[in-house]
């Protein structure tokens, strides 16, 4: 079956860094994508991967390791409107989102 | 940018009723959109795939006669759940590809609809 894995939440502080881990299995690979979901609303698009190795985008960057199945979201200097869901999403052979459950972030002053 | 504008952004009706959530592409055209619901905090979970001019392609478990889909015009998709029970009360939320981006399977989303059926 297809399963993509996230921790369920996280805690950090305040202009530190965190790194949020997200495994996938899935029935073809067309990309690997990160969404930010605030409480209440639809999510904005973050990054997206499909070669191995990391883009980075300001203050966050996104890793991908497509022989291990294996990204991750780093945010740095955090921000308290950081604190929100963020969900690994992999596109499959037909293009079809498979969605993680989403890691809740909170940050703490 | 592509931008995806989702109506109404809330709702209230009473059980029994029938609701309709509308979803454009407002700066491109959309061959396909995607409708989801999220349970409070849960996943979104992919209800059906709607495509211009041709039957939508519901997910296992969606009621295909409850949760009616149309996608008469390449920017416009609509939801109408019918006969909407408490237990339809959810976040709605539709999404559309961009192909001028290339297919890469990034989707733009709409605003979400909050639906509360008493």
């Amino acid at each position: 079956g297809q399963n993509i894995d996230q921790p369920t939440e996280m805690t950090a502080t305040e202009g530190a860094i965190v790194q949020i881990n997200c495994t996938y299995q899935t029935s073809g690979f067309n990309g690997l994508f990160w969404y930010q979901q605030h409480a209440g609303e639809a999510p904005t698009f973050l990054s997206y991967n499909v070669l191995d190795g990391l883009e980075e985008k300001g203050r966050f960057s996104s890793f991908l390791s497509r022989s291990k199945g294996y990204s991750y979201l780093l945010l740095k200097e955090l921000q308290m409107k950081d604190s929100a869901s963020y969900l690994c999403a992999v596109a499959d052979s037909n293009y079809q989102l498979i969605w993680g459950a989403g890691t809740k972030l909170i940050i703490k002053p | 940018g592509a931008v995806v504008s989702q109506h109404p952004s809330r709702v209230i009706c009473k059980s029994g009723t029938s609701v309709k959530i509308e979803c454009r592409s407002l700066d491109f055209q959309a061959t396909t959109m995607f409708w989801y619901r999220q349970f409070p905090k849960q996943s979104l979970m992919l209800m059906a795939t709607s495509n211009e001019g041709s039957k939508a392609t519901y997910e296992q478990g969606v009621e295909k006669d409850k949760f009616l889909i149309n996608h008469a015009s390449l920017t416009l998709s609509t939801l109408t759940v019918t006969s909407a029970h408490p237990e339809d009360s959810s976040f709605y939320i539709c999404s559309a590809r961009d192909h001028r981006r290339g297919d890469t399977g990034e989707l733009f989303f709409g605003e979400g609809s909050r639906l509360t059926v008493l």
